[in-house]
């Protein structure tokens, strides 16, 4: 079982609409969690951390579910610049593994108009 | 504003040749990665250097070393590069612990 898992999707979204994903994580001492976005084989970009229960930053809201060790994201009111994949990042949070992180493989979402 | 800056962008090897790839950070970040990306997979973590002075192996560290020059630089080496090792790399930097990491825009390298 991968450490972190997403849906590769592609969830393909209506301008406009709203569109949530979940990532789920095996290590239950994981501490701290964050969302990064991925254009086209470019450079990851930090998109929110979630550091307790989950965070909203304008139309992205990030939960976090310790219990069934999952975290999700929605995204409001779509844009066609939200096109781009996600991915869930995880702090391995066991002994030794300080500032090391599992990354997903990524969940494509595609805005159209 | 420059972040974490990788050199170069691009590159071809031929099986055997032997290439370092660059990383610098002007955040006076601690710590110091080295990731590499396959179609289909995440990021895998091949070195990582959580402060000056000191590097350790990550997942796929095989085929690779890497030297932390001073607090800002992070160099990745390929002593004999085979065709398995075509990928993406990113370095990132982070001010450690719990902190998120931050990239560079990564080389593109193909080894033939």
């Amino acid at each position: 079982r991968k450490e972190v898992e997403q849906d590769p999707g592609p969830f393909n979204v209506p301008e406009g609409a709203t569109v949530a994903f979940n990532c789920t994580y095996s290590n239950s001492a994981s501490q701290s969690f964050f969302w990064y976005r991925q254009d086209c084989r470019k450079e990851p970009k930090l998109l929110m951390s979630v550091y307790s229960s989950g965070n909203e930053d304008g139309r992205f809201t990030a939960q976090l579910n310790r219990a069934s060790q999952y975290i999700s994201l929605l995204i409001r009111d779509s844009k066609l610049s939200d096109s781009a994949t996600y991915l869930c990042v995880v702090n391995k949070g066991a002994l030794g593994s300080w500032g090391k992180l599992q990354f997903g493989a990524g969940t494509q979402v595609v805005v159209t108009p | 504003n420059a972040g974490v800056t990788q050199t170069p962008k691009f590159q071809v090897l031929k099986t055997g040749q032997s290439m370092t790839l660059q990383c610098a950070q002007d955040m006076n970040h601690n710590s110091m990665y080295w990731y590499r990306q396959d179609p289909g997979m995440g990021l895998r973590l091949i070195y990582y250097s959580a402060s000056e002075g000191t590097t350790d192996k990550g997942e796929v560290p095989n085929g690779y070393n890497v030297s932390r020059l001073n607090k800002r630089e992070f160099s990745l080496r390929l002593e004999s590069a085979a065709p398995s090792q075509t990928s993406v790399y990113f370095c990132a930097s982070s001010g450690g612990g719990n902190q998120p990491q931050h990239f560079g825009d990564g080389t593109r390298l193909s080894i033939l």
